[in-house]
Order: structure tokens, then C-alpha cells, then sequence
């Protein structure tokens, strides 16, 4: 089944560790997208990608990096920089500017 | 920052009653599209209306835009117990071509 994969669904970590969240896509998507949930809010963007090899900031990249070696791959490294970490973290795919579709998520605490 | 913002931030309503909820947003759209979140899960596409169109249906919803006002309302007829969701509403920026969600409306259908 064509689809996002996101992983692994609950993630705990340390004050001052690096994370890595994994996201992937077997739907030929050009476009992929990470954002930020926290309890009862919107979704803030991180990053997004249009492109394999490219990539741009949203309106919260501080603190996060990720890379696009792949078209079907899009990991977000939630860095020890993030004062905040704890959140629900959600990527999405899109041929571009369409409908988005998303992963169910990764749910990221720290201890 | 959000680019959109919904309105009521919350709503409860009767089984069977209709339920609208409101969208604003700021700058030059492509699009508006309408989301679905279950609680704890990813979002799920509801519909997409461009920036050319003024109505738009599926099934028991129904979408307006008027990007005079940067403005859009998603109603939904003769709600269910199922329909018990938060609703998001997302914008594809003109130029900076990223998909910005608002705030979200919290929608309770009361058996």
C-alpha cells in the first residue's frame, strides 16, 4: 500500500541528546514536510522539500536539521539546541502545492 | 506564525445539527485546503478549493472562499457522532509556495 511511514511512534530523550525521527514515502511525492504539534494547538512548519537535495526553512527550523538524499526520505534530527523538544512531530508528503499526506506521527518526550 | 486562523476555536453541537466553522488567513493564497485530526493521529485531507473558485462539495461538506475577505467556511450537514474531530484549514502561500495550517476548531457532536 502506497503510504507514509513515520518512526518510531513514541521516542524519549535525554536533556542534551540528538534525536533522529524517520519519515518516508512510497508515493513518487516530490514535496515532503515536517511540523510541530503541541497538546490542543496547530501544526507549526519546521521544514519542507521540494525537491531531492533541497530543502527550506519554515517558521520554526531553530533548533532542528534535516536532510533530502532521497526523494522517498525526509529525517528530522531534533537537535540538543531545541530548548523545547517535547511535541507531536508530523510529515507529510505532496506532489506540489496539492493535497498533503500525512504520517501518523511521532510523539517525542524528554525526560 | 500562523498564516491562518480559525473560528470558533471550539464547538459543540447535537447530532444531526450542521456544523460551520470559519477560516481567516493573511496574504495571497493558490489554495485553502480542509483538514481532518482525530485525536493523537495524522491529519486527513477533506477537500481543496483554489483561489478561483468561490464553492466547493463533497459529499456532506461544503466549502466556501471569498479571498476578498481571505476568508473560508467549512460546513458540515447533518453531523455525526464520527464527525467528532479537530479541523484544521491550510494555505499554499503565492510566492513562498509552504503550506501553513491554522489554529484549529475543536468540533464535539453531542449524542
Amino acid at each position: 500500500d502506497g503510504g507514509i511511514t513515520q518512526s518510531p511512534k513514541y521516542l524519549f530523550r535525554k536533556e542534551g541528546q540528538n534525536v533522529t525521527l524517520s519519515c518516508e514515502q512510497n508515493l513518487n511525492h516530490d514535496a515532503m514536510y515536517w511540523y510541530r504539534q503541541d497538546p490542543g494547538q496547530g501544526l507549526r512548519l519546521i521544514y519542507y522539500s521540494q525537491i531531492v537535495n533541497d530543502f527550506q526553512k519554515g517558521d520554526i527550523a531553530e533548533g532542528y536539521s534535516v536532510s533530502r538524499e532521497k526523494k522517498e526520505s525526509f529525517p528530522l534530527t531534533v537537535t540538543s539546541a531545541q530548548k523545547n523538544p517535547t511535541a507531536f512531530y508530523l510529515c507529510a508528503s505532496s506532489i506540489w502545492a496539492g493535497e498533503l499526506f500525512f504520517g501518523e506521527g511521532s510523539r517525542l518526550t524528554v525526560l | 506564525s500562523q498564516q491562518g486562523e480559525e473560528d470558533p476555536q471550539a464547538l459543540s453541537i447535537q447530532e444531526g445539527e450542521n456544523a460551520t466553522m470559519n477560516c481567516s488567513y493573511k496574504t495571497s493564497i493558490n489554495n485553502l485546503q480542509w483538514y481532518r485530526q482525530n485525536s493523537g493521529r495524522g491529519l486527513v485531507h477533506l477537500i481543496l478549493i483554489r483561489s478561483n473558485e468561490r464553492e466547493k462539495h463533497s459529499g456532506r461538506l461544503r466549502v466556501t472562499l471569498d479571498t476578498s475577505k481571505k476568508s473560508s467556511s467549512l460546513l458540515i450537514t447533518a453531523s455525526r457522532a464520527a464527525d467528532t474531530a479537530s479541523y484544521f484549514c491550510a494555505t499554499d502561500y503565492s510566492s513562498a509556495s509552504k503550506i501553513i495550517f491554522g489554529s484549529g476548531t475543536r468540533l464535539s457532536i453531542r449524542p
